[in-house]
């Protein structure tokens, strides 16, 4: 198993450009979701999806978009990259069950993002 | 204001020294998790504590969830370069997959 995949690793964007973090997991979790990390602030998120054709509003979603069309992709979306948008981005799977033991979170190994 | 706060933000000692690491917040959760995040990485599950006084032993690394389920500590035994990374802590907010998170204590141990 590959489990959580990111691409890119690295990218740099100039103000007002738009890209496509892409996310895929193969343990056929039905939740994902998409998280910032900067300095000093922790994880922060920003939409999540319960399972194929439903997403939803985390902490921090404006200037984002998601679909989520399978199980297995979650792609993340920058429709006018902004310098408060330079972070580095984490992807995220969990088996979707109620028991608090059940929730571990997957990670991708993130994409770095800057925003010029 | 964080929902968790973490303390301390930075530690750096030298290998084979104890140490505690610390979650607090104000609230009530209902289970926390811990993380470990090595750089260029995302974070990995170390443990889960649901119960008031629960301790978790994950070989050097032991787990305590408070009485109260306000906060938790993580205390390292002999501490080894290998334990150096960001520690995370995490917990439910509006489900049981929807986390919240601390901002982390970055830990270094020198050989």
């Amino acid at each position: 198993n590959a489990g959580v995949t990111q691409t890119p690793k690295f990218q740099v964007l100039k103000t007002g450009q738009s890209m496509t973090l892409q996310c895929a997991q193969d343990m056929n979790h039905e939740y994902m979701s998409w998280y910032r990390q900067d300095p000093g602030m922790g994880l922060r998120l920003i939409h999540y999806s319960v399972g194929a054709g439903i997403t939803d509003q985390g902490e921090v979603p404006n200037g984002y978009n998601v679909s989520r069309s399978t199980t297995e992709d979650f792609p993340l979306r920058l429709l006018s990259a902004a310098p408060s948008q330079t972070s580095v981005y984490f992807c995220a799977s969990s088996y979707s069950g109620s028991s608090e033991t059940n929730n571990e979170q997957f990670f991708g190994p993130g994409t770095r993002l800057t925003v010029l | 204001t964080q929902l968790l706060e973490q303390s301390p933000q930075f530690l750096s000692i030298q290998e084979g020294e104890n140490l505690t690491v610390y979650c607090n917040s104000s609230s009530v959760f209902s289970s926390l998790q811990w993380y470990r995040q090595e750089p260029g990485e995302g974070p990995v599950l170390l443990v889960t504590v649901v119960t008031g006084g629960e301790v978790k032993k994950l070989k050097r690394l032991t787990f305590q969830f408070g009485d109260a389920r306000k906060d938790s500590s993580l205390h390292i035994t002999a501490a080894q370069p290998g334990d150096t990374g960001l520690y995370l802590c995490a917990v439910p907010k509006w489900s049981n997959y929807q986390l919240i998170w601390g901002a982390g204590t970055k830990l270094i141990i020198k050989p």
